[in-house]
């Protein structure tokens, strides 16, 4: 199978501007989460898509949104970016069929630089 | 409150040296434990599981962790590490699934640097 596959992998906005980030799980994977990774703050969850809807979200602004097609492909969408938005975006995806959350399938990642 | 927490920030070991990474846990619920690694620059990877059983569960490139349930703790072993070990682990804690997603917990991550 191939693997979770992310889109674009570097990129560099300006303030203000907004970003796309495009992920498609492991066929077969319902349920696709997001994450992002700073040196200072570590993982911290986004937000959870299964099957179109999102089911838990982190602690994140408005500014940061994302969706989920009916293929299971997801996009996540930061609008008005600010500095602090420079980070690596992980999508994971996983089987929920199998019960438990936690085994995760990680993507390259999305390198977001904010200028 | 559920946490992860790893107490080792950054951890150096010589190539041949044995390893090992430190992760406690609070959690209420019956715990499924999990450690990632993840390599410069790429995504993380699941290197092993615990979900019920032998507490001693092996996982990929020779690692393997044991389960204390008394101490909370899933602590992350290798008898000899090599050079390509170096990068950031991470221990994860997740649930089983009842009505609605628990999302994984991470721990801070500990990063591994390994001398020739």
């Amino acid at each position: 199978k191939a693997g979770v596959t992310q889109t674009p992998r570097y990129l560099i906005k300006t303030r203000g501007q907004q970003v796309t980030l495009s992920c498609s799980p492991i066929s077969g994977h319902r349920s696709v989460s997001w994450y992002q990774q700073t040196p200072g703050q570590g993982l911290q969850f986004l937000f959870e898509y299964f099957s179109e809807t999102q089911r838990n979200k982190g602690n994140f602004p408005g500014r940061f949104s994302g969706r989920q097609f009916s293929n299971s492909r997801s996009e996540m969408n930061v609008s008005t970016l600010e500095l602090g938005d420079s980070a690596l975006y992980l999508c994971a995806s996983s089987d929920p069929g199998q019960g438990i959350s936690g085994e995760l399938f990680f993507g390259e990642g999305s390198r977001l630089t904010v200028l | 409150a559920q946490s992860v927490t790893q107490p080792d920030i950054h951890i150096t070991v010589s190539e041949g040296a044995s390893l090992e990474l430190r992760c406690n846990y609070s959690y209420g619920a019956t715990p499924y434990l999990f450690w990632y690694v993840q390599s410069p620059g790429q995504g993380l990877q699941l290197l092993l599981k615990y979900f019920s059983g032998d507490t001693l569960v092996q996982g990929i490139k020779g690692f393997e962790a044991e389960f204390k349930r008394s101490q909370s703790s899933f602590n992350l072993r290798k008898p000899s590490v090599h050079w390509s070990d170096a990068a950031e682990y991470f221990c994860a804690v997740g649930a089983l699934m009842k009505t609605s997603y628990d999302k994984v917990i991470f721990g801070p991550g500990t990063s591994l640097s390994v001398i020739p």
